[in-house]
């Protein structure tokens, strides 16, 4: 089955730089990536997406780059702001798994003012 | 509008008891999804339901785990003889619909802890 791998565990930056979170998969059949943030005390909510017709998405300071052949996918956030720290979780999804997300473990990212 | 809300918020039990989950998806949302998080862990899926059938439940740990949703809205996670090891946060998404790639919304969570 699938397997979701998330680097850092932990990422702390400065206020205004950026920071880049990574995950590797396993399945080649999966065929979409959501990226969740999840905040003390809430459930996760999804910030971006990118399906596996595509190589990059933004939106706003927020992008996601997908490289179906090494099977890795990455979230990258400029200009970050404190309100920014939260828990970050990447996710792969596929039809053949019936569209269940297999979770990344989670990158907590700090940022420092 | 609401957004899904789960209920008790937190669940503090003991050994050996039965507890029940709720969980109200978001008016229009056919497809249910529950997971269980471990602090430091994403969320690990336990079972969906598309309207009131259980279309997925392979990740159900053990039949002391088990989930409803008779009339397609609410859902209830029921959890008998809980263990010390079931102690976790759970978690209820729901979405549009399931069979293709739709966003799921979480709840906030019931935090439980079996004493």
């Amino acid at each position: 089955g699938e397997n979701v791998e998330q680097h850092p565990s932990t990422l702390s930056v400065q206020e205004g730089d950026s920071a880049v979170i990574k995950c590797t998969y396993s399945d080649s059949a999966s065929n979409y990536f959501p990226w969740y943030k999840q905040e003390l005390g809430k459930g996760p909510q999804l910030i971006i997406d990118i399906r596996s017709n595509v190589g990059e998405k933004k939106d706003q300071r927020i992008a996601v780059t997908l490289n179906k052949t090494a099977k890795h996918f990455s979230l990258h956030i400029t200009e970050t702001q404190p309100e920014d720290s939260a828990v970050y979780f990447c996710a792969a999804s596929s039809i053949d798994s019936n569209y269940q997300l297999i979770w990344g473990a989670g990158t907590k990212l700090i940022i420092k003012p | 509008g609401a957004g899904v809300s789960q209920t008790p918020s937190n669940k503090v039990t003991e050994k050996g008891k039965y507890v029940e989950l709720r969980c109200d998806p978001i008016s229009g949302h056919t497809a249910l999804y529950w997971y269980r998080q471990s602090l430091g862990q994403g969320p690990e899926f336990l079972i969906y339901f598309q309207g009131t059938g259980a279309a997925d439940d392979s990740g159900l740990p053990n039949d002391r785990f088990f989930a409803v949703r008779p009339e397609g809205s609410v859902s209830t996670l029921k959890i008998q003889r809980t263990e010390r090891g079931d102690s976790a946060v759970y978690l209820c998404a729901s979405s549009l619909t399931s069979g293709s790639f739709h966003e799921q919304f979480f709840g906030p969570g019931t935090r439980l802890t079996v004493l």
